[in-house]
C-alpha cells in the first residue's frame, strides 16, 4: 500500500505568505525526501531527512520528521509565484532492497 | 537543466503501434528508473536497473518492455498499449540503486487512441 500521503491534495496562497504541507507514512524509513515537479515536467529533488534528524533547512524550505508519528512536514516561508508547482514526499524505508516510494502530492497555487 | 534527457517528449500513437521511449543520463549514474505517473495517483515505480541489470519489475504488463544497453541510456519499447497507458512517463537515475536522491527527465507524455 502507499507509504507517504501528503495533505492537503491543494493549496492555495497569496504571495509572501507561508504554506505548510505535511506527509504521512505507515512503516519505519531511513529517510524521506520530498520532490517538486512543475506541471506536465519531471521532479526536482529539494530536500532529504534522515530519520535520526527532525528538522532541516534549505533556503526558504523547512522540514521537520517526527518519526514517532510517523509524519513530516514542508514548510515554505514567503512564498512566490514561482513556487506554485506540485510537491511529493517519498520515503525510503528500512528495510534493504526497497524503492523510492512516492505519495500522490500537494498541489501549492501561489497567486500574485 | 537536470542532465537526465527524454525523448520523445509528446507521443500520440494507436493501440496496434510499436513505439519506444528514449531515457538518456549524462551524470554518471550507475541506476536508472521507469516511473508511470497517471492523474491523481502516486507515481507507479516500473522498472529498475543497476548497472545495466534489471532490478525490479514492478509487475507491469508485458506490452512494456524495458531495455538498458548501457549505464547512460535507458528505453522503454511499447506494443499493443490501451488507452489507460496514456499517462507521463518519467525516467530518473541516481549514483546507486538505492542511492539518496534521484534526477528526473522532463518525460514523455504518452496518448494511445
Amino acid at each position: 500500500s502507499q507509504q507517504g500521503e501528503e495533505d492537503p491534495q491543494a493549496l492555495s496562497i497569496q504571495e509572501g505568505e507561508n504554506a505548510t504541507m505535511n506527509c504521512s507514512y505507515k512503516t519505519s524509513i531511513n529517510n524521506l525526501q520530498w520532490y517538486r515537479q512543475n506541471s506536465g515536467r519531471g521532479l526536482v529533488h529539494l530536500i532529504l531527512i534522515r530519520s535520526n534528524e527532525r528538522e532541516k533547512h534549505s533556503g526558504r524550505l523547512r522540514v521537520t520528521l517526527d518519526t514517532s508519528k510517523k509524519s513530516s512536514s514542508l514548510l515554505i516561508t514567503a512564498s512566490r509565484a514561482a513556487d506554485t508547482a506540485s510537491y511529493f514526499c517519498a520515503t525510503r524505508a528500512n528495510q534493504a532492497g526497497t524503492a523510492l516510494i512516492f505519495g500522490k502530492g500537494t498541489t501549492l497555487s501561489v497567486s500574485s | 537543466e537536470t542532465g537526465v534527457t527524454q525523448t520523445p517528449r509528446h507521443l500520440v500513437m494507436g493501440m496496434t503501434n510499436k513505439k519506444s521511449l528514449k531515457c538518456e543520463q549524462h551524470l554518471g549514474h550507475n541506476a536508472m528508473y521507469w516511473y508511470k505517473q497517471s492523474a491523481k495517483k502516486p507515481l507507479e515505480l516500473m522498472f529498475v536497473y543497476s548497472l545495466e541489470e534489471r532490478v525490479e519489475n514492478n509487475s507491469v504488463p508485458s506490452r512494456f518492455s524495458p531495455e538498458c544497453p548501457n549505464s547512460s541510456h535507458l528505453f522503454l519499447h511499447l506494443h499493443t498499449l490501451q488507452p489507460e497507458d496514456s499517462a507521463l512517463y518519467l525516467c530518473a537515475s541516481s549514483q546507486e540503486w538505492q542511492g539518496d536522491e534521484q534526477f528526473f527527465g522532463p518525460g514523455t507524455r504518452l496518448t494511445v487512441l
